[in-house]
């Protein structure tokens, strides 16, 4: 099983700031198989980028992914107040799928 | 407009049986495999199984596996989660997602609001 290890936990910044999200692998795949979703409280979560690097639809270009091998990271440029969340990052390229434990972005 | 809409959620005791429903509308049903993800309270997403376009293929999180049997009824557009010899660390939200295609190994693109699954005496 691959062990998906997300840093920081919690990440506090301001509205207007750069955000970085790491997403590290206990094993090396391929980029095509990795995505991120954001959760806000009480709802559910919601693709935000697939394959890596690929924005879903409807996600402002703000969110960025890059990253290949066993190290993956979600970049927002400049946070908005709506981006405040929780954030997951998953890979879908070997069963079991598996999801890293999140991290909190909050407002500093 | 992709719906999903699941179902049958509630409090059950150790040891019980549950039967989730996941009503999905808005796309051909039978051409997207399907999963079950769970979430338990303030904790993160686990998935916990997954099962092809036709029905043919399934799998299963370690945690679930010879206790949970996933389903699907592409004629009522309908994913079911029979859950049986359920614990007190099965409670958890129980969401529906879609998988962008039809044979696994995909993202999910579309998740349902949840159901809360509660094991308690």
């Amino acid at each position: 099983e691959i062990v998906l290890t997300q840093s920081p936990g919690t990440l506090s910044l301001s509205p207007g700031e750069r955000a970085t999200l790491s997403c590290r692998a206990s094993q090396s795949f391929s980029s095509t198989y990795l995505a991120w979703y954001q959760q806000k409280p009480g709802q559910a979560p919601r693709l935000l980028i697939y394959g890596a690097s690929s924005r879903a639809t409807g996600i402002p270009d703000r969110f960025s992914g890059s990253g290949s091998g066993t190290d993956f990271t979600l970049t927002i440029s400049r946070l908005e107040p709506e981006d405040f969340a929780v954030y997951y990052c998953q890979q879908y390229g070997s069963s079991p799928y598996t999801f890293g434990l999140g991290t909190k972005l909050e407002i500093k | 407009e992709v719906q999903l809409l699941e179902s049958g959620g509630g409090l059950v005791q150790p040891g019980g049986s549950l039967r989730l429903s996941c009503a999905t509308s808005g796309f051909t049903f039978s051409r997207y495999a399907m999963n079950w993800v769970r979430q338990a309270p303030g904790k993160g997403l686990e998935w916990v199984s997954g099962i092809s376009g036709s029905g043919g293929s399934t799998s299963y999180a370690d945690s679930v596996k010879g206790r949970f049997t996933i389903s699907r009824d592409n004629s009522k557009y309908t994913l079911y989660l029979q859950m049986n010899s359920l614990r007190a660390e099965d409670t958890a939200v129980y969401y529906c997602a879609r998988e962008i295609g039809p044979v696994g190994y995909d993202y999910f693109d579309y998740w349902g609001q949840g159901t809360l699954v509660t094991v308690s005496s």
